[in-house]
């Protein structure tokens, strides 16, 4: 069974550097077209994907916030990280973090999130 | 913005069908994918590749998919589908991300 669970500071203030820690279990982030991604979702706001650590250590940003942003694996091996820095209160919000898989239609692949952790709020203020 | 279209709500009574569409250009060549999103809780997939549902989500949720417009389809709807729907998929100018579209509320009434 994988379970993701998110960690970290849930207070910021602006300009400061937020970091997660993303702890799973029930995978080993080893298999071919896996990974952690990061996905946020401000209050009553829609969905959105931040990044992705894939299970052959390549790691994908969102191109808007890709400056801001760094993943990486964590002092465990069942941990990943996402630093964001320069957080502003328009960054507050609910992070997820979630198991990612790849799906390839001929030479175009997509990711998708098939298990969840249970998120983590952060504010900025 | 989002790329990926979707209706703000859709409104259906309890046994009806409730259809929920997401348009987009990535869609001619990318699969779509949908999450269920109850207030306060993660999101939960409740269909994959289009069309796939992952084990333990019911029967009466289902997905296809015509040109660049994929579309979720609750069978028999029931108080408990009450949620948030979002639809996604990947990009196709050669960097690898995810789209999100904005949302549908589903309301039961």
């Amino acid at each position: 069974q994988i379970t993701l669970k998110e960690s970290g500071l849930t207070l910021v203030k602006p300009t400061q550097t937020l970091t997660l820690t993303c702890t799973f279990s029930g995978f080993a982030l080893s298999w071919s077209g896996e990974g952690v991604g990061w996905v946020r979702q401000p209050p009553g706001k829609a969905l959105e994907w931040l990044a992705l650590h894939y299970w052959n250590d390549d790691k994908y940003y969102s191109p808007s916030l890709e400056s801001r942003l760094t993943i990486t694996k964590g002092t465990s091996k069942t941990q990943v990280v996402l630093t964001m820095t320069n957080m502003d209160p328009v960054d507050t919000g609910t992070y997820y973090c979630a198991h990612t898989l790849t799906f390839c239609i001929e030479d175009a692949c997509s990711f998708t999130m098939d298990v969840w952790g249970q998120g983590t709020t952060v504010t900025v203020s | 913005s989002h790329e990926l279209t979707q209706p703000p709500s859709v409104s259906v009574s309890p046994g009806q069908t409730a259809t929920i569409t997401c348009s987009g250009d990535s869609l001619a060549k990318q699969y779509g994918y949908w999450y269920q999103q109850k207030p306060g809780q993660a999101p939960v997939m409740v269909t994959y590749k289009d069309t796939e549902r992952p084990s333990g989500v019911p029967e009466r949720f289902s997905g296809s998919r015509s040109g660049t417009t994929v579309t979720l389809t609750i069978s028999g709807v029931q108080a408990e589908d009450e949620a948030a729907y979002y639809c996604q998929s990947g990009d196709t100018r050669g960097t690898y991300t995810v789209m999100f579209g904005g949302g549908t509320k589903l309301t039961v009434l």
